[in-house]
């Protein structure tokens, strides 16, 4: 079975500060892996995703994403966090579909001044 | 386009009542999917439809809750009779196998059942 972990439930940076959310999977083959970001109020935004290929992906708003295999792990880094980066995100990982993905149980992240 | 959308966006019920919560995946779209999401359980898959067939709904928790899918631009997810413990948000989502199979959410809707 496949299954996300998100180490960190809540995380809080200052405003231009390096950003780095964990997260880690058990999937039985060549995993497809994704992250998303939660607005208060709002549904799922798609962040990076990857499929194959080079394993740093970058994504929309600056983020990007490392794929390790040996250590089955997806880390999500931004080299400076802005304040409307704050927001709960979840990496979540899959068969080639993204809609059937098993998700993790998210980070919250605050941003200070 | 105007992506997929839900409504409505909050619903406040009281136990033992009829709730149904509706859904337009974005056009062109051939999956479409059912998620609540709790505190205590997080994001989960209740039910996916291809072509409008619904091919999984091992997520389903109980008999009181019902999915459809009519044709290719709407759904619904009904439960009845509700429950206070199926207060949660539920989303739905779409997407078209083949391409990067980015799944494309709506905003949510917020069920209360009092």
């Amino acid at each position: 079975a496949q299954s996300v972990t998100q180490p960190d439930i809540h995380i809080t940076v200052s405003e231009g500060a390096s950003l780095e959310l964990r997260c880690n999977y058990s999937y039985g083959a060549t995993p497809y892996l994704f992250w998303y970001v939660q607005s208060p109020g709002q549904g799922l935004q798609l962040l990076l995703k990857y499929f194959s290929g080079d394993t740093l992906v970058q994504g929309i708003k600056g983020f990007e994403a490392e794929f390790k295999r040996s250590q089955s792990s997806f880390n999500l880094r931004k080299p400076s966090v802005h304040w409307s980066d704050a927001a709960e995100y979840f990496c979540a990982v899959g068969a080639t579909n993204a809609g059937k993905s098993t998700f993790g149980d998210g980070t919250t992240l605050t941003v200070k001044p | 386009d105007a992506g997929v959308i839900q409504s409505p966006r909050h619903e406040v019920t009281e136990m033992g009542q009829e709730v149904t919560l509706r859904c337009k995946p974005i056009s062109g779209h051939d999956y479409l999917f059912w998620y609540r999401q709790t505190m205590m359980r997080g994001l989960e898959l209740l039910i996916y439809f291809n072509n409008n067939v619904p091919i999984d709904d091992s997520g389903m928790p109980e008999d009181r809750f019902s999915a459809k899918m009519p044709n290719a631009s709407f759904s619904t997810l009904k439960i009845q009779p509700s429950e206070p413990r199926d207060s949660a948000v539920y989303f739905c989502a779409s997407n078209r196998q083949g391409q990067s199979s980015e799944a494309f959410f709506g905003q949510g809707t917020r069920l209360t059942v009092v």
